[in-house]
């Protein structure tokens, strides 16, 4: 069974503060590891998709990294539009996807 | 805008009763997940239509069903309703049966109180 851990839970950085997420997963044939945002009272918008170790991916003040066992979300200079939950999720042997509980983030101004 | 629909955006219901949450997928997406997100769980993996057919089941309970229809409209039909099934439902579509990208098209949710 595919399963994926997201740490922390929670996390509250001030404007400009960098910082990571973790995604760490448990997968048989990884066939690709995504992340989304969502939004509060909104559904996931999906921001990447990284298909093998030493991959990176872009967009902003984002930068995704992938591991055999983990990947990472690089926050740089957050600004408070970046407040949001990160979801990471993996798609194994199967079409769907499994994805971790989240990471709140808060950035204040 | 994602391009998907779903309505109702909030349903309050008793316990037992039944409900059927609807969901229109992007146009041109043959495929419609269902999801549910509760506080305590995440988002988990109900079911998946590819074309009106089932390809893939997940977590999904016996009291709880699902179809597509010709149109590529799906519903998620849920009967005998306990507290716990207060939760937020998603409907997420995308083009291929697989999403090789990972790139799926969520809607706004279903939020489902059981009182």
């Amino acid at each position: 069974e595919d399963q994926v851990t997201q740490s922390p839970e929670a996390l509250r950085l001030q404007e400009g503060e960098s910082s990571s997420l973790n995604c760490s997963y448990t997968v048989s044939g990884l066939r690709g590891l995504f992340w989304y945002r969502q939004d509060p009272g909104k559904g996931p918008e999906f921001l990447f998709t990284l298909y093998s170790a030493g991959e990176e991916k872009e967009k902003e003040r984002l930068k995704a990294t992938l591991t055999k066992k983990e990947s990472f979300l690089h926050i740089t200079a957050p600004k408070p539009e970046d407040s949001a939950t990160y979801l990471c999720a993996v798609r194994g042997g199967y079409s769907t996807l499994t994805f971790g509980k989240g990471t709140m983030l808060l950035v204040s101004p | 805008d994602s391009g998907v629909t779903q309505t109702p955006k909030h349903l309050i219901t008793a316990t037992g009763q039944r409900v059927t949450l609807r969901c229109s997928p992007r146009s041109g997406d043959l495929s419609v997940y269902w999801y549910q997100q509760s506080l305590d769980q995440g988002l988990q993996f109900l079911i998946q239509y590819y074309n009106g057919e089932e390809r893939a089941k997940g977590n999904i309970l016996e009291r709880f069903s699902a179809q597509q229809f010709p149109d590529l409209h799906s519903e998620l039909n849920l009967s005998s309703l306990e507290l716990g099934d207060s939760a937020l439902y998603f409907c997420a579509s995308s083009v291929a049966l697989a999403a090789n990208t990972g790139e799926l098209f969520f809607g706004e949710g279903s939020r489902l109180t059981v009182l």
